[in-house]
């Protein structure tokens, strides 16, 4: 059975800190997607990536399929960046699987 | 703007009653999903479906029934066989089946009283 694990599952940081949050998948997978859920609830698609590294803005976002490990950086961070942030992986021709997120909380 | 819209955002039940959650994209999106997230958990596949008429049970489907007469439209019912029905639901889709980029509603939550 495959599983997602995040880790953290709480961080609290202060504003300007770099933040990484991990991800950790058992099974071979065809893309890893990392998702933002603010706190009204909604979701949106921050990354899918199947190597190497995606960056956008401040969020960059690794992979290593030989590890099975995902990361999520955050630089500078600020109070905005306060949200759940879920990864998940996609079996290929399969469904996805969904960590359980990581509740964080920046500080200004 | 293109985007998923989902209604209603909060919406109470009496134990017994049948509920239907609206799910509406205009992103000319194939498939569409519903999820079920409840607190310290990963969001769970209820149903999905790849095509008009045509949708699949995910990994939670007892208690619920979906349909699918537009692209446009999943509708999903969260019926009195649900046992534990009190969740936060979210509805997705994606160009194709399982590819590229998950686009979300703003999500639905029920509450059983």
């Amino acid at each position: 059975k495959n599983e997602v694990e995040q880790s953290p599952q709480n961080l609290t940081a202060q504003e300007g800190e770099f933040i990484t949050i991990n991800c950790s998948y058992s099974v071979g997978i065809s893309a890893l997607h990392w998702l933002q859920q603010h706190p009204g609830g909604g979701i949106v698609s921050l990354f899918m990536l199947s190597s190497g590294k995606k960056k956008h803005g401040r969020l960059i976002a690794t992979i290593n399929i030989q590890e099975k490990h995902s990361s999520l950086h955050i630089t500078a961070s600020h109070p905005r960046d306060s949200a759940v942030y879920i990864c998940a992986e996609e079996e290929y021709g399969n469904k996805l699987v969904f960590g359980a997120g990581t509740i964080l909380r920046v500080k200004s | 703007d293109g985007g998923i819209t989902q209604s209603p955002k909060y919406l109470f039940r009496k134990e017994g009653q049948n509920v239907t959650l609206s799910c509406e994209q205009n992103l000319n999106h194939d498939a569409m999903y519903w999820y079920r997230q409840d607190p310290g958990q990963g969001l769970r596949l209820i149903y999905y479906s790849q095509i008009v008429n045509d949708f699949q049970k995910g990994d939670i489907a007892e208690g619920y029934s979906v349909s699918r007469e537009k692209k446009e439209s999943f509708p999903l019912t969260v019926t009195s066989a649900q046992k534990n029905p009190t969740a936060f639901y979210l509805c997705a889709s994606s160009i194709f089946k399982n590819t590229g980029e998950l686009f979300f509603g703003e999500g639905s939550r029920l509450t059983v009283l």
